[in-house]
């Protein structure tokens, strides 16, 4: 069955960068878009952009360019974003979710909480 | 961006009843391809989100027949009939016909 572990809950300081991961399994890694998306405490939804890990093309919501890079890593069947230059307004839960138009499946989510 | 206005902001329905969400699209989600990609996801308390409905109308794996998507252009509706304790939560729709991706700002539907 298709699962998306997340990585763990973060605190993190203003300033600095995260790394945040998104491990598949149950199907085949390289033929699926991986998305992930932001989550506000109290708020909707934000998509902040893909990654294809068969090639490494990826797409920005344009609101996250420069704050988010999605990478991916074949050998292991994990996805990763980092978030740099963090302040306050990207404390949230991060989820990765699989989709090539529609997100049929996601990761449990990521606190990420920026804190001095 | 495409702004997608979801009404009402919150529900309340008796165990039994029919509820109705409507999405708004401020702009068509045809795709040159001909598809559709409007989709319904339902976030229960403290759960990641779970897609219910794809391209307008189709049920995802699992999802009960008591859950119908319908509409077009820049009009869109789910709908869902006989509700059951277990539906409860917040309905988002969602557009991946157009760049960025974006969510409308949900339905919150609780029990009476």
């Amino acid at each position: 069955q298709v699962q998306l572990q997340q990585s763990g809950a973060e605190l993190v300081k203003p300033g600095s960068s995260v790394k945040i991961s998104c491990k598949a399994s149950g199907y085949t890694f390289t033929s699926y878009d991986m998305h992930w998306i932001k989550q506000q405490p109290g708020n909707g939804l934000e998509w902040i952009g893909w990654i294809y890990p068969g090639n490494g093309n990826t797409k920005y919501n344009q609101k996250f360019n420069g704050k988010a890079t999605l990478t991916a890593d074949k050998s292991s069947s994990t996805a990763y974003m980092q978030l740099s230059s963090l302040t306050s307004e990207d404390s949230a839960v991060y989820f990765c979710a699989r989709g090539t138009r529609e997100l049929d499946y996601w990761g449990q989510g990521v606190m990420v909480t920026v804190s001095s | 961006d495409v702004v997608l206005t979801q009404t009402p902001v919150s529900l309340s329905v008796t165990l039994g009843d029919q509820a109705s969400i409507s999405c708004r699209s401020s702009q068509s989600l045809e795709y040159s391809d001909g598809y559709t990609y409007l989709e319904w996801y339902l976030q229960k308390p403290g759960q990641s989100p779970q897609l219910l409905i794809y391209e307008v109308s189709n049920r995802f794996s699992g999802v009960p027949d008591r859950f119908i998507g319908s509409g077009s252009g820049t009009d869109f509706t789910l709908k869902i009939s006989r509700v059951e304790p277990e539906d409860l939560g917040v309905y988002y729709c969602f557009q991946a016909t157009h760049d960025p991706l974006t969510f409308g700002s949900g339905t919150k539907l609780e029990i009476k």
